[in-house]
Formats: structure tokens, sequence, C-alpha cells
């Protein structure tokens, strides 16, 4: 079995901003990991994945994240935020065998002010 | 980009009531899904359908829960006696094919149990 662990429930930010969103997991197995964004009213986009490969993974917007298999954490970053960048953030894991269904974090929500 | 539609977005029911909730995926995927997640708490893995049947559920989906998709186009989920605790964000979610890693969802539909 997986599970997912977002630490920060909410995330406030002045605009230009770097932030870290952190992501930590726990598996008996491999496992592939994901950030997915739900923007106000929509449904979650994903916004990147790491399934093997380079450790660091670079997504869609700007944001990057980084596999720390040591660590079992995925952290979520971006340099410079926008105020566009508000949402709803979770990171999701799934174990490369076995159950094909997504766990996935809490969510962590990013506020980016003015 | 292609979107899941999801209808009604808000749905409100007396307990013990039946209600379906309607998914549209995107036409030319094979694999669907429904999510859900409680205010507050994660996004929680329900069901997955592929073929015409149920490929793995979570121990949520009890025999209250069943779904179906009666036509081409369509995807629903029913709950048979509603309960308090049904109360939550319910999220449809499709993809083409079982390598490809990229769920689209659809924006929900907010059940609450009255």
């Amino acid at each position: 079995a997986q599970s997912v662990t977002q630490l920060d429930s909410q995330v406030p930010v002045f605009e230009e901003a770097p932030v870290e969103l952190r992501c930590n997991y726990s598996s008996s197995v491999s496992v592939y990991l994901f950030w997915y964004v739900q923007y106000p009213n929509q449904g979650l986009q994903l916004l990147l994945k790491y399934l093997s490969g380079s450790t660091l993974v670079k997504g869609i917007n700007g944001f990057e994240a980084e596999f720390n298999k040591s660590q079992t954490s995925f952290h979520l970053r971006k340099p410079s935020v926008h105020i566009s960048d508000t949402a709803e953030y979770f990171c999701a894991v799934k174990g490369d065998t076995g159950r094909r269904a997504l766990t996935f974090g809490s969510g962590t929500r990013l506020q980016v002010q003015p | 980009e292609p979107e899941v539609t999801q209808t009604p977005s808000h749905q409100v029911t007396q307990m013990g009531q039946e209600v379906i909730l309607r998914c549209v995926p995107i036409s030319n995927h094979l694999y669907f899904y429904w999510y859900r997640q409680i205010l507050g708490q994660k996004v929680e893995f329900l069901v997955s359908f592929y073929n015409n049947e149920i490929s793995e559920k979570s121990e949520i989906f009890d025999d209250q829960f069943s779904v179906e998709r009666p036509d081409g186009s369509n995807f629903t989920l029913k709950i048979r006696s509603t309960k308090l605790e049904d109360s939550a964000m319910y999220f449809c979610a499709s993809k083409d094919r079982l390598a490809n890693e990229k769920l689209f969802f659809g924006s929900g539909t907010q059940l609450s149990v009255l």
C-alpha cells in the first residue's frame, strides 16, 4: 500500500517569491509520483510526473519537482510565482505494480498575494 | 484540450435517497475512474472501469455504489441509499490507455446529503 503526506495545508506567498510545496510518500514498492493542480471550479490537471530516469522533472507553468528516494520526497518548486498560480496542489503516488489507482495527499492550498 | 464533463455541478439530496452522478469522459478514452474528496480530507479512489466492467475498487465502494456505462459516452456513479457521510466532491477521470499515466479529471460534482 502507498500513502502520501502533504504537511502544509496552506502556503501563503507573495508574488514573484519562490515556493516549495512539500510531499512525502511511503510505499513498499517502486512508485510513480505526480503533482496535480486544481484551479477554482475546475478539475484536477496533471502538472508533472516522475516515472523513471532523471530525478528532476519539469512540468507546466514553470513548476518542477525533485524525486528523492532516500528521503521519500517529491517536493514541488517554482522560483517565482504569479497570482495565477493560486490553486490547490495535490501530490499523488502510484505503485508500479499491482493496484493501478492513484493515492492522493490531502492537498496544499497555494495562495499568492500581490 | 478535450475535457471530462460532469453533471450536475452540485447535487443536494435527502438521506436514504438514490443519486446518480454523471460523467462524459473524453471520447477516445477507454479507462474510467471515480474519486471523491470529503471536505478537508484526501482525494480517495473509489473505482476504475474498463471494457464494461470494474477493474478495481476500494473499500469505500461497497454495495451501495455502482457504476455503469449505459451508452458510448456516459459513465455514471449511482449511490443507492445515500448516507450523511457520502457528502463529498466526486471526481470522474479518464485516460486513453493503460500505460498512459496522465489522467484527465472533470471539475467534480459536489454532493450534499441532508
